[in-house]
């Protein structure tokens, strides 16, 4: 087990609506980075952060937010919900170049 | 253009075989390169580092080539529990990782 945990594991939600979904790191990781996996495709990198500050962003719209707390837990926004949307979210921490991955929340709008 | 491209396969092999993935990337100035696995359904899993010496771990052999652009996983002897998504991933900087989308492999009795 890497140590990272994520909740809720699964979730359902209607379009338009709002989601947070949140994860905690393994112990002594200061980095948290958070991926969008569709099926059959490769994890997409949302963003990442850095002690609390954002630290990189991949290609995805402003409605797509996060926040690191001193603990270096993390939580992932996601506004105005879209069908696609529908994907597992995927939490990793990291302290130097390897990253370890949470168990993923899969999220499913409607 | 995608950062990182694999052969999605499937590739489907009998137990003891030698099966290889390959992997190419478009940006020269990545920094580091991995090879993670994924069950289904599952999350991905760090297999291995990537070095430009190569790097052997049992039955698993990674090498890279910077100067082709290209990552490669060898797995020898292949056994059931083998059977899974394999991941390619490169990171730029500041630690983003760029996945390819995966190569299905299943070992077959």
């Amino acid at each position: 087990e890497t140590g990272v945990t994520q909740s809720p594991t699964h979730l359902i939600k209607t379009r338009g609506q709002q989601v947070t979904l949140r994860c905690s790191s393994q112990s002594g990781h200061n980095t948290v980075s958070w991926y969008q996996q569709a099926l059959g495709q490769g994890p997409q990198f949302i963003f990442q952060y850095y002690r609390e500050e954002e630290n990189g962003r991949g290609n995805f719209p402003p409605r797509f937010s996060g926040l690191q707390f001193p603990n270096y837990s993390s939580e992932l926004n996601v506004n105005a919900l879209e069908l696609d949307d529908s994907a597992l979210y995927l939490c990793a921490s990291s302290h130097g170049d390897e990253q370890y991955f949470g168990p993923g929340t899969r999220l499913t709008v409607t | 253009r995608k950062e990182v491209e694999q052969d999605p396969g499937p590739f489907n092999v009998p137990e003891g075989a030698t099966v290889a993935f390959n992997c190419t990337y478009s940006n020269s100035a990545s920094q580091s390169f991995f090879w993670y696995r994924q069950d289904c359904r599952k999350e991905p899993k760090l297999l291995m580092s990537v070095y430009s010496s190569g790097n052997e771990d049992g039955r698993f052999t990674a090498q890279l080539n910077r100067a082709s652009q290209y990552i490669s996983l060898l797995i020898r002897d292949s056994k059931l529990s083998d059977s899974a998504t394999y991941l390619c991933v490169v990171t730029l900087t500041g630690n983003q990782f760029y996945f390819g989308t995966g190569t299905s492999l299943t070992v077959i009795p």
